[in-house]
């Protein structure tokens, strides 16, 4: 597609296990971001990738939170032993390259801890 | 931490210019500004940027002062659909966006 997108939309899991969210930027987009967004509140940073330099972590709020990009295309947000706290939506948005041109956001997958 | 400041809401007419301000007094001599909105449940949207001179595009105009200390996005006639959370950032590597301003466009 032409647009940024990610999966699932929507996840629903119980306390204490992993879940696996995946973004796919648009074609040719070397800057890779994610934020969560908390009912309410405005986007946090969590991570930054940038081609094949090392990301940028330092959003990242516990050592339960890890991402990975592989091949410079899709990423994917690993939240290890979720907590209720970590529910929120999570967006992805990728640019063409860091510096320049406008941010592209996906529409979001909304994760709900129970 | 994010490189702006903004206020938290701002209420505007319907058919009235909403004027949205924004602090960036630790910007750089080489980064933009660029403005950002969400329409609640929905990604935020690109709405315009600019370096050091004002800027106009279909859906707004950006006035940067001289000092680029800080900037004002512009809606014309603002609209019942322009109701949405308005966040200015200052482009670096990482994107940090600030809280942003709840700009409710009432009837």
């Amino acid at each position: 597609g032409a647009g940024v997108s990610q999966s699932p939309s929507n996840k629903v899991t119980e306390k204490g296990k992993d879940v696996e969210l995946r973004c796919d930027p648009i074609s040719g987009h070397t800057a890779l971001y994610w934020y969560r967004q908390s009912l309410g509140q405005g986007l946090e940073f969590l991570i930054y990738f940038q081609g094949n330099s090392a990301p940028d972590k330092s959003g990242l709020p516990s050592d339960r939170f890890s991402a990975e990009r592989t091949g410079g295309s899709v990423s994917t947000l690993t939240i290890q032993r979720t907590q209720q706290e970590d529910s929120a939506v999570y967006l992805c948005a990728s640019r063409l390259w860091k510096n320049t041109g406008e941010l592209f956001f996906g529409e979001g997958s909304r994760l709900t801890v129970l | 931490d994010a490189k702006t400041t903004q206020p938290t809401s701002m209420d505007c007419a319907e058919g009235r210019a909403a004027n949205l301000p924004c602090n960036h007094s630790t910007i750089s001599g080489n980064e933009y500004v660029y403005w950002y909105r969400q329409i609640h449940s929905q990604g935020p949207q690109y709405i315009i940027h600019g370096l050091k001179n004002n800027e106009t595009n279909e859906m707004a105009s950006l006035i940067i002062t001289e000092d680029r200390k800080s900037s004002t996005l512009i809606l014309p006639h603002a609209t019942l659909r322009d109701t949405a959370v308005y966040y200015c950032i200052v482009v670096g590597d990482d994107m940090r966006f600030g809280a942003g301003t709840r700009l409710t466009v009432k009837p």
